[in-house]
C-alpha cells in the first residue's frame, strides 16, 4: 500500500510556543491531505483538508489562526501549531488519499507544558 | 451529516475464537474502509470494500450498501489483534471520511 510519513512522531513544547508537524506521501502524490486529531480513547476528528496550492478547508470549530495548514507540494502537507498551550496537547495524525482509499501516517503526539 | 455506527464498542476475546464487528451507516456511501489501530496509535488499512466481500487471511470483511452496513469478521484471533477497530465511509465529493466510533478489541492468551 501507499506509504505516509509524519514527523515529527512525538514533541514536548512550552505554552506559547508554535510547533511544526510534517506530513509526506512518499510514493504517491496527494492533491488532497487530511489532519486529524485523536482524543484518548476517542475516535479520529477531521480538523481539515489540506489542498495542494489553495488555502485548506477547516471544519467547524476549528480555529485556522491556531491550526496553520500549508500544502506546497504533491508530497507535503504541513500543520502548525500556533501559541500552544496544554488544551492543544493531543494525538495528531495526517492521511492522502490515492484512488479512492485513505493512508494514514503514524501520527504526532504534541504535549503542551 | 452521515452517522456511522460500530457494535460492540468492547470486546474481550480469548485467543483463537472468532468474532464479528459491525459498521452501520445512516445514508449511501461511496467508499468504505476498515482501519485497524495498533496500540502505538498507528493506522493500519485492512480493507477498502464500498460494496461485496473481501477477504485477506484471517481477517475478512463485506459490505451491504443497500442495507447500509458492513461486517469486519476476524478468525482464529491472536493477542497481536489487539487495539481499535475502526470504519470510516466516504459519501462523495471531496473525500471527507467521517470516522465510527471504533471497536475496542482486547485479544487475551
Amino acid at each position: 500500500g501507499a506509504v505516509v510519513s509524519q514527523h515529527p512522531s512525538w514533541v514536548i513544547c512550552k505554552s506559547g510556543t508554535s510547533v511544526k508537524i510534517e506530513c509526506r506521501s512518499l510514493d504517491f502524490q496527494a492533491t488532497t491531505m487530511f489532519w486529524y486529531r485523536q482524543f484518548p480513547k476517542q475516535s479520529l476528528m477531521l480538523m481539515a483538508t489540506s489542498n495542494e496550492g489553495s488555502k485548506a478547508t477547516y471544519e467547524q470549530g476549528v480555529e485556522k489562526d491556531k491550526f496553520l495548514i500549508n500544502h506546497a507540494s504533491l508530497t507535503l502537507s504541513t500543520l502548525t501549531v500556533t501559541s500552544a498551550h496544554p488544551e492543544d496537547s493531543s494525538f495528531y495524525i495526517c492521511s492522502a488519499s490515492t484512488h479512492n482509499e485513505q493512508f494514514f501516517g503514524p501520527g504526532t503526539r504534541l504535549t503542551v507544558l | 451529516g452521515i452517522q456511522v455506527e460500530q457494535s460492540p464498542p468492547d470486546l474481550i476475546l480469548q485467543e483463537g475464537a472468532n468474532s464479528t464487528l459491525r459498521c452501520n451507516f445512516s445514508d449511501s456511501v461511496n467508499n468504505l474502509q476498515w482501519f485497524h489501530q495498533n496500540p502505538w496509535g498507528q493506522l493500519i488499512n485492512l480493507f477498502y470494500i464500498p460494496s461485496g466481500t473481501k477477504q485477506n487471511g484471517r481477517l475478512s470483511a463485506t459490505t451491504v450498501a443497500t442495507e447500509r452496513y458492513s461486517l469486519l469478521y476476524i478468525s482464529s484471533s491472536q493477542t497481536t489483534d489487539s487495539g481499535v477497530y475502526f470504519c470510516a465511509v466516504e459519501r462523495g465529493g471531496g473525500f471527507k471520511t467521517i470516522f465510527g466510533a471504533g471497536t475496542r478489541l482486547f485479544v487475551k492468551a
